[in-house]
């Protein structure tokens, strides 16, 4: 089972339209959540991180977690073609190697003009 | 306030000959950790280093791959006698301690191409 989940997509929405995007984690222990944003050939480029249960909103991103449920989510609003690209959940894990991230395997977005 | 630096940028080998990839972490940060993406796929971990320590190899191949980050310079990911399927996009990140609670920081990646 893998330890973060998310739909590969491809994600479409048209234009100006809320795209959402969902992440599940197993670790109930996990305290800290990112979301990545990579562009095709490009690297991985942290865009927004939640630590609390609830909505932290910033611009046209909101990220939203949930703890007992174990998912978290991306929201953006106002979605524009600019928006399209791969978008990394990851979420801290404590092992014996100490305090690391897992990625999921991320969900692509396409945003239609 | 440079960030994480990796170079070269891009890499062509010969089957057969020695890949080095060289990443330097932002200022500050003190572990750096290592990805591979083959085209169209997810990052795949590879290693963890911290100052003349590896922490976590679990995701790098038995044989031919090795890390290290010495006390002075950079952190290199070293490929013995390279196969075409090393061809992939190499991704160093960096963090400050405790990285899992503050995220990573990326470098721009090294693309590897073995001919």
């Amino acid at each position: 089972q893998k330890e973060v989940e998310q739909n590969s997509g491809p994600l479409s929405v048209p234009e100006g339209a809320i795209a959402s995007l969902n992440c599940t984690y197993s670790d109930r222990g996990s305290q800290s959540f990112f979301w990545y944003r990579q562009y095709s050939g490009k690297s991985p480029e942290l865009i927004m991180f939640i630590y609390s249960n609830g909505d932290k909103e910033d611009g046209r991103f909101t990220a939203q977690l949930n703890k007992a449920s174990q998912y978290v989510s991306l929201l953006i609003r106002d979605s524009q073609p600019s928006d399209s690209a791969t978008y990394l959940c990851a979420v801290n894990a404590r092992n014996n190697a100490g305090n690391m991230l897992t990625f999921g395997g991320g969900t692509r977005l396409m945003v239609k003009p | 306030n440079a960030g994480v630096m990796q170079n070269p940028r891009h890499l062509v080998r010969r089957r057969g000959q020695e890949a080095r990839l060289r990443c330097s972490p932002m200022k500050g940060h003190s572990h750096v950790y290592w990805y591979r993406q083959l085209p169209e796929e997810g990052l795949k971990f590879m290693v963890y280093l911290q100052k003349e320590n590896i922490i976590d190899e679990s995701g790098m191949p038995k044989e031919r791959f090795s890390a290290e980050f010495p006390k002075e310079g950079p952190s290199i990911l070293r490929i013995q006698q390279v196969v075409r399927g090393d061809s992939a996009a190499y991704f160093c990140a960096s963090s400050p301690a405790g990285g899992g609670d503050y995220g990573y920081t990326f470098g721009s990646g090294t693309r590897l191409t073995v001919v």
